[in-house]
């Protein structure tokens, strides 16, 4: 079974560009969830699908990230314009909705994020 | 005040030494608690989860919860070099909430 699949693995762009980071979740995976974690900090939830719906984006930063879920399989983290303070790890993870499979979050390799 | 405090460390123990880390939270609506393990440019790694207090044991790992202290614990058993990670707690309200509350993380290095 693949995994969690986030690309880039890494990312550097400067102040004001724009940066898309894409997740692909295990196949059937309806829970995809979104987590960051910037420098010397713990992880932080940014935000959870489910299937195409945003269940919770409470964690979203501010208003200069977006994500997607389309169709309810891949998403993708839209940070415009970047700033310095997003440089970090951002997490995607999956799982399947409850009673719908084994209830574990499986987590991506991260994409490394540096805002130069 | 974090909600979940977790010594970074870092901590190096030789090879066949208890490994023993633990987290502190604030939250007293935590459920459940998992630790994770983290290798070196990989995602985080579920290890083991328990519900409320008491103990659970799997293999070489054992994981303990004080609710009352608001105290958990990772006992690693016969360290191995391969055990050497980063080891983070997360904790929810809500089982199968994924909206975790994660520790820092203690990075452990086995020496062989």
């Amino acid at each position: 079974e693949a995994g969690v699949t986030q690309f880039p693995s890494h990312s550097v762009i400067e102040k004001g560009q724009t940066v898309t980071l894409r997740c692909d979740p295990i196949s059937g995976h309806d829970n995809l969830y979104w987590y960051r974690r910037v420098m010397g900090k713990e992880i932080k939830f940014l935000l959870h699908f489910v299937k195409e719906s945003k269940q919770d984006e409470s964690g979203m930063p501010n208003n200069r990230f977006l994500a997607e879920r389309t169709g309810g399989t891949y998403s993708t983290l839209k940070v415009q314009p970047a700033e310095l303070e997003d440089s970090g790890v951002y997490f995607c993870a999956s799982s399947h909705y409850p009673g719908q499979g084994e209830e574990k979050l499986f987590f991506g390799s991260g994409t490394q994020l540096s805002v130069l | 005040q974090k909600e979940v405090e977790q010594d970074p460390g870092p901590l190096s123990v030789p090879e066949g030494a208890i490994v023993s880390l633990n987290c502190t939270y604030s939250n007293s609506a935590f459920q459940y608690f998992m630790w994770y393990r983290q290798y070196s440019r990989k995602g985080p790694e579920l290890l083991m989860y328990t519900y409320s207090s008491g103990n659970k044991e799997d293999g070489r790992f054992t994981a303990q919860v004080d609710k009352s202290s608001k105290y958990i614990s990772l006992f690693i058993r016969d360290s191995q070099p391969s055990d050497s990670a980063t080891y983070l707690c997360a904790m929810s309200p809500i089982l199968n909430d994924y909206k975790l509350s994660f520790g820092a993380g203690t990075t452990v290095t086995v020496r062989a």
